[in-house]
């Protein structure tokens, strides 16, 4: 099993929409949370980090329910922009030392005009 | 530009040959990571330096990959007999502090491997 578990997708909705992304992750030591964002060929960068009481940046807002291991991720309004795939990650503390980033596989969103 | 930098941006190979990668992580930054991704997948964590230690190389998949970074800079991903199974992009990513703070990690655009 993965360590960190997202739908694929493809999620093809029309601008205007609002979109949800689930995620689950395996290990109860995560100590951090981020959603990512991947455009076509190019690098991830970090959308934003997920915090416990839940946040929301603009259009976007994220969830963490730490005892059923779920994190989630809201779009509201979608643009044409946000065709992207999102990335669910978390950091890890393995072995008392660094933690290290474990991404999902990613789900691709396509907004439609 | 300031960000991290990686060559070659693409790279085709042939089965057997080696390759070498080279990582450009943002200046000051003590962290460096390096990320393989598959087509469809999302990046897997190969190995970290803080400065010029590895401090964590348990994600490297063989010993035909071996990771150095000798001043605490310039880190260089390197493949002995590549196999086609290595075709992916490699992603180095650069963070300020030690990993374990909350710095942001920044990720270079990636090496494009395709072994033939």
């Amino acid at each position: 099993r993965k360590e960190v578990e997202q739908d694929p997708g493809p999620f093809n909705v029309p601008e205007g929409a609002t979109v949800a992304f689930n995620c689950t992750y395996s290990n109860s030591a995560s100590q951090s949370f981020f959603w990512y964002r991947q455009d076509c060929r190019k690098e991830p960068k970090l959308l934003m980090s997920v915090y416990s009481s839940g946040n929301e940046d603009g259009r976007f807002t994220a969830q963490l329910n730490r005892a059923s291991q779920y994190i989630s991720l809201l779009i509201r309004d979608s643009k044409l922009s946000d065709s992207a795939t999102y990335l669910c990650v978390v950091k890890v503390l393995r072995g008392g030392s660094q933690g290290n980033l474990i991404f999902g596989k990613g789900t691709k969103l396509s907004v439609k005009p | 530009g300031a960000g991290v930098s990686q060559s070659p941006r693409y790279k085709v190979a042939k089965r057997g040959q080696d390759v070498a990668l080279r990582c450009d992580p943002i200046s000051g930054h003590v962290s460096l990571f390096w990320y393989q991704q598959a087509l469809g997948q999302g990046p897997e964590f190969l190995t970290y330096f803080q400065n010029e230690a590895q401090l964590d190389k348990s994600g490297l998949p063989s010993d035909r990959f071996f990771a150095e970074r000798p001043e605490g800079s310039v880190s260089t991903l390197k493949i002995q007999r590549t196999q086609q199974e290595d075709s992916a992009v490699y992603l180095c990513a650069s963070s300020l502090g030690p990993q374990g703070g909350g710095n942001t990690i920044y990720f270079g655009e990636g090496s494009w491997l395709t072994v033939v």
